[in-house]
């Protein structure tokens, strides 16, 4: 059972347009949301966060929305660049005995 | 600064082989991460420690072991290596299982 699913395996979009990466998970008790950044040869590298106590996280480009009602969250990129061509993970944990869940990712291509 | 240390970044053993990956830590966390990344599988979890001497199975446990021998240091432990764990290994830490693991730079893994 997957606990954090991403919608699209990859998605291409031009540069200067906003990629819009999707992201729903299925246990409620999880209240904070990672998105990572990954470039090939590298590590995750965490990109924003959010916990489920707001509905929107903005950090320059990068903008997370979250909708708790419906247990799904999003990642806005605006204004992309051919450097933001990378993979994109999900990810979602919680306090006590639950372990930080990872999405299968996305990967972003940016065309110039 | 932050840092997660994995070595080797690049192994290759056979069928049957003893292997193990030693990560470091230096930023005083308490909990450490093993996952491992395959092509349309994402991160999968293999087993994480809250502290020295403590160990939890993740979610892929099958086929490995794990020690955690010091705040800083997590080793995982491949007795009997199978092409199957033919992979992409991270390792992770974080100050509470709340919150973003920070990840190493990764040890690329081949069975042959």
């Amino acid at each position: 059972q997957q606990q954090v699913r991403q919608s699209s395996q990859s998605l291409t979009v031009w540069e200067g347009e906003t990629a819009i990466l999707n992201c729903s998970y299925e246990n409620s008790a999880f209240d904070y949301f990672p998105w990572y950044q990954q470039f090939p040869g590298e590590g995750p590298a965490l990109l924003i966060a959010i916990r489920s106590v707001s509905d929107k996280k903005e950090d320059g480009r990068f903008t997370i929305f979250f909708n708790k009602r419906e247990k799904n969250l999003s990642l806005h990129i605006k204004d992309s660049q051919p450097g933001d061509s990378a993979t994109y993970f999900c990810a979602a944990s919680a306090g006590g005995n639950y372990k930080p869940t990872f999405g299968k990712g996305t990967s972003l291509v940016v065309h110039p | 600064e932050a840092a997660v240390t994995q070595s080797p970044r690049n192994k290759v053993t056979v069928t049957g082989g003893n292997v193990t990956l030693s990560c470091r830590q230096t930023n005083s966390h308490n909990y450490m991460y093993w996952y491992r990344q395959d092509t349309g599988h994402g991160l999968r979890l293999i087993h994480y420690s809250y502290g020295a001497g403590n160990l939890q199975i993740g979610d892929v446990p099958d086929g490995y072991k794990a020690t955690r021998t010091t705040q800083e240091d997590f080793f995982l432990l491949l007795e009997l290596a199978s092409p199957s764990q033919t992979s992409l290994y991270f390792c992770a830490s974080s100050e509470v299982n709340n919150q973003a693991p920070l990840f190493g730079e990764g040890t690329r893994l081949s069975v042959l």
